[in-house]
């Protein structure tokens, strides 16, 4: 079965330093997303990628976080600057229009 | 603000029996529903979803209703198997968009326990 693959499955980075997590969401996906759940929180949206752009952000997502899809394969969340609170399960996902796959997360620690 | 409530944290039900687990939304503009199952490091599994023009589906163990009125969706798995124990997530969402995807709102998950 189709899966979305997320690496690295943990991450561990100092706080100020950028940090990129990295995603191959299945291949005739065309809707991208990122998603976090900080420990004992509800997941959260963060982004959604359509043809090549942002297609929605929530408030989480200020100017510190940015994704890409470099290649036809790949997407990516970038963290420029991390703070501490940035620490969280980052879940991607990817879905024609209908039901969404995830991916099984990058546990991002900013210490 | 909480969007998608979840009131109950946690639930126990013996194996065999069935279990309900609930959710509640606040957004009319809510028109699409789904329910993920999660275990631990592992990433949201997608379960059954139901759109606003229904108001039940069905896919073998598992049924959600939802009661429009109401603002409530509920997912009920018959019978209950050990292996269904991990938390589960309502998930809500305006209508799929096909020029931009649907972002999903979450509610904060029960974690569902089957016994023996």
């Amino acid at each position: 079965e189709p899966e979305v693959t997320q690496t690295p499955s943990h991450q561990v980075t100092q706080m100020g330093q950028e940090v990129i997590l990295r995603c191959v969401p299945i291949s005739n996906h065309l809707y991208f997303y990122w998603y976090r759940q900080i420990l004992g929180q509800k997941v959260e949206f963060l982004v959604s990628f359509y043809n090549n752009e942002i297609s929605e952000k929530s408030e989480i997502f200020d100017d510190q976080f940015s994704v890409e899809r470099p290649d036809g394969s790949n997407f990516t969340l970038k963290i420029r600057s991390t703070k501490l609170e940035d620490s969280a399960m980052y879940f991607c996902a990817s879905s024609e229009v209908g039901g969404y796959t995830f991916g099984s997360g990058t546990r991002l620690t900013v210490v | 603000d909480q969007q998608v409530k979840q009131n109950s944290p946690s639930l126990s039900v013996q194996e065999g029996r069935i279990s309900i687990l609930n959710c509640d939304y606040t957004n009319s503009m809510f028109d699409y529903f789904l329910w993920y199952k999660k275990y631990p490091a592992e990433g949201p599994t997608f379960l059954i979803s139901i759109s606003s023009i229904k108001d039940k589906n069905e896919d073998g163990r598992f049924t959600v209703f939802l009661n429009k009125s109401a603002k409530h969706l509920s997912l009920h798995i018959v019978p209950s198997q050990p292996g269904d124990s991990a938390v589960y997530f309502c998930a809500a969402s305006a209508s799929p968009d096909s020029n931009s995807g649907y972002a999903l709102n979450f509610g904060k998950g029960t974690s569902l326990l089957v016994t023996p």
